[in-house]
């Protein structure tokens, strides 16, 4: 079964400063993963995701994200976060496994980020 | 170009009432979702579709219903609502499967 962690529920930074949240997975093909954002009272908007080659992708807003196959991880990274940043990330993870996936994506619980000013 | 769009927005229901909540896309996306969101738990997954005419049970399907009956609307039903269904609803769509997917605003559902 796939399933996604988030160890972090809350994260809070400086404004200027850098951020990673974290994220591992358990997916038994290759997989395909997301970062998604909420803001307060709104869906979930994509940031970037991963589903084949550099393992380094990049993502809206000044975020990346790294693939790494030997941790099971996909840390998300901003190198100077600002206020508008505060909001609720989750990680997923979905696939084309096959079976009956059907794609569907699995969400890790959140993690809430303040950024103080 | 709406993207996925649901309504309502919000609603309270009274318990053993029954409701139905619209979700539509205008991307003529195949794969639907329905999805419900908890504080601390994430997003489950309620039930699926692959395409018209079809839907499949997710994670936490017990208590909810859903239809296909064309392709760019998936609807979820309550047919008695209890306290436990209290949540926020989200939809989604993709393209292909394992694709990313596009999520409509929610609707928050209150039953007391």
């Amino acid at each position: 079964a796939q399933s996604v962690t988030q160890p972090d529920i809350h994260i809070t930074v400086s404004e200027g400063a850098s951020l990673e949240l974290r994220c591992n997975y358990s997916y038994g093909a290759t997989p395909y993963l997301f970062w998604y954002v909420q803001s307060p009272g709104q869906g979930l908007q994509l940031l970037l995701k991963y589903f084949s080659g550099d393992t380094l992708v990049q993502g809206i807003k000044g975020f990346e994200a790294e693939f790494k196959r030997s941790q099971s991880s996909f840390n998300l990274r901003k190198p100077s976060v600002h206020w508008s940043d505060a909001a609720e990330y989750f990680c997923a993870v979905g696939g084309d496994a096959g079976g009956t996936s059907y794609g569907k994506l699995t969400f890790g619980q959140g993690t809430i980020l303040t950024v103080h000013p | 170009n709406a993207g996925v769009t649901q309504t309502p927005k919000f609603r309270v229901l009274k318990t053993g009432q029954s409701m139905t909540l619209l979700c539509a896309q205008d991307m003529n996306h195949e794969y639907m979702y329905w999805y419900r969101q908890d504080p601390g738990m994430g997003l489950r997954l309620i039930h699926y579709s692959v395409g018209e005419g079809t839907t499949a049970k997710g994670e936490v399907p017990d208590g909810y219903n859903v239809s296909r009956l064309k392709k760019q609307n998936f609807l979820l039903g309550l047919e008695s609502a209890a306290p436990s269904q209290t949540s926020v609803y989200f939809c989604a769509s993709s393209e292909n499967r394992g694709d990313e997917q596009y999520f409509g605003p929610g609707t928050r559902l209150t039953v007391t």
